[in-house]
């Protein structure tokens, strides 16, 4: 079983719609989630990150932690077209220097 | 601010010939280093890591070795390359005594022939 797994999409919608990524960890000790967004042929860009449960906000994304059910999600409210790009998601542990991440999630906004 | 530069952005070389990718990061002091690769449509694998200049934590015994011959360098390297060396490579940084972030240079686009 990996520990960190996301569905690979890809997952398709009409511009404005909310989007919802998902990834799911099976290893309790993971303390760190992060979410990149990556562009073809480009380096993954650090879009939000968080240490707790519950809700972080920053514009239209919304990251949400759920530790007790090992489930993080990234919401993306009204969704452009730019968002279009693969979605990563990322998890680390307390001093400790490596991270796992998901296989990321192919988004596609329509116009 | 802190800045990644990683270069080149493709490379194509053929089998049997050395590599030698580079990265350097900017404005921080002592950071963790890391080359991850990216095979097409798949995730992120941790490829070296270094927390100190000469130190350097290999996570896949393979035909790259790595080096970091200065605080903020990091070297990927090959004797001889292979066609399964073909990939997306990656490197990044993090600040110490933080595991929250994790930020990536704009990455290289390498082609064995």
């Amino acid at each position: 079983q990996k520990e960190v797994e996301q569905d690979p999409g890809p997952l398709s919608v009409p511009e404005g719609a909310i989007v919802s990524l998902n990834c799911t960890y099976s290893n309790s000790a993971f303390q760190y989630f992060m979410w990149y967004r990556q562009y073809s042929r480009k380096g993954p860009e650090l879009l939000m990150y968080t240490y707790s449960s519950g809700n972080k906000e920053d514009g239209r994304f919304t990251a949400q932690v759920d530790k007790s059910s090992k489930y993080i999600s990234l919401f993306i409210r009204d969704s452009q077209p730019s968002d279009s790009a693969t979605y990563l998601c990322a998890m680390g542990r307390h001093n400790f220097n490596k991270f796992y991440f998901g296989s990321g999630t192919k988004l596609n906004v329509k116009p | 601010s802190q800045t990644i530069h990683q270069w080149p952005a493709t490379l194509v070389q053929p089998v049997g010939s050395p590599l030698s990718l580079e990265c350097t990061v900017e404005g921080t002091s002592n950071p963790n280093l890391y080359w991850y690769r990216q095979a097409a449509g798949r995730g992120l694998q941790l490829l070296f890591y270094s927390v100190g200049i000469g130190q350097i934590s290999s996570e896949v015994p393979q035909n790259l070795s790595a080096s970091r011959p200065q605080d903020r360098q990091f070297i990927l390297s090959s004797k001889k390359l292979l066609l399964s060396d073909s990939g997306f490579y990656l490197c990044a940084w993090k600040p110490q005594g933080t595991n929250e972030k994790l930020f990536f240079g704009s990455g290289t686009q390498l082609s064995v022939l």
